[in-house]
């Protein structure tokens, strides 16, 4: 059983185009994440959701738009795709919210994203 | 602002030879400073979480420690299968750096038979 998922694996895109990218965790988590990972390596967190509710937001062009429908799902849709964007994102969750003692991110296999 | 540095960028071992990577790290009031691997094509694996200075953690072959400003990953007798890549990460405390995870650029390690 997977614990957290994303769908899809690999994206290759023309630049311009609006894409969306899916992630669920079956582990029962109030607090999802989106990561972004650059070609060197590193990782830099994006957005964070607590029970549907955005509490970070890190400083990310408006055309990423993070969508929560249910605690258990966290999206994320970018519009007008330019080569920039071309990095793996990971989605993550942990089992409290942010604003409790110490918790742990358990993270996707991430979505390899490639702009043309 | 909250930094985390991990060094050396990346390791060569012989299988059998033991070493450390090192994380160290700037933060405001240290809530916990996490360990993973990752992988090639794959995401992060949590490995250990540590919370205060003194505090160790051992799993198989590895065993993480911290000091206030560092924290060291031990790797004893590494074997072919422990290569990856090593992140570290720190969680400060509250305020606006709330629930955010600032990582390390990470160690590559290669270990050969």
């Amino acid at each position: 059983d997977t614990a957290v998922s994303q769908t899809p694996k690999y994206l290759v895109t023309q630049m311009g185009n609006d894409k969306s990218i899916k992630c669920e965790q079956n582990l029962g988590h109030d607090t999802m994440y989106w990561y972004k990972q650059d070609s060197k390596k590193f990782l830099k967190i994006m957005f964070s959701y607590n029970n549907k509710e955005l509490i970070i937001n890190e400083t990310v062009p408006n055309r990423f738009s993070p969508k929560s429908p249910d605690k258990a799902h966290l999206n994320l849709h970018i519009n007008s795709l330019e080569l920039g964007d071309s990095a793996v994102y990971f989605c993550a969750s942990s089992q409290e919210g942010p604003f409790l003692e110490q918790e742990t991110q358990y993270f996707g296999p991430g979505t390899r994203l490639l702009v043309l | 602002e909250d930094q985390v540095t991990q060094s050396p960028e990346a390791l060569r071992l012989q299988e059998g030879e033991s070493s450390s990577l090192n994380c160290s790290y700037t933060v405001s009031g240290l809530r916990g400073l996490f360990w993973y691997r990752q992988d090639p094509g794959k995401g992060p694996e949590f490995l250990f979480t540590l919370y205060s200075a003194g505090e160790e953690k051992e799993k198989e072959r590895l065993k993480a420690t911290l000091t206030k400003k560092e924290s060291f990953l031990h790797i004893t007798a590494p074997k072919p299968e422990d290569s990856a890549t090593y992140l570290c990460a720190v969680q400060a405390g509250r305020g606006s750096t709330l629930g955010r995870l600032y990582f390390g650029r990470g160690t590559q390690l290669t270990v050969w038979p």
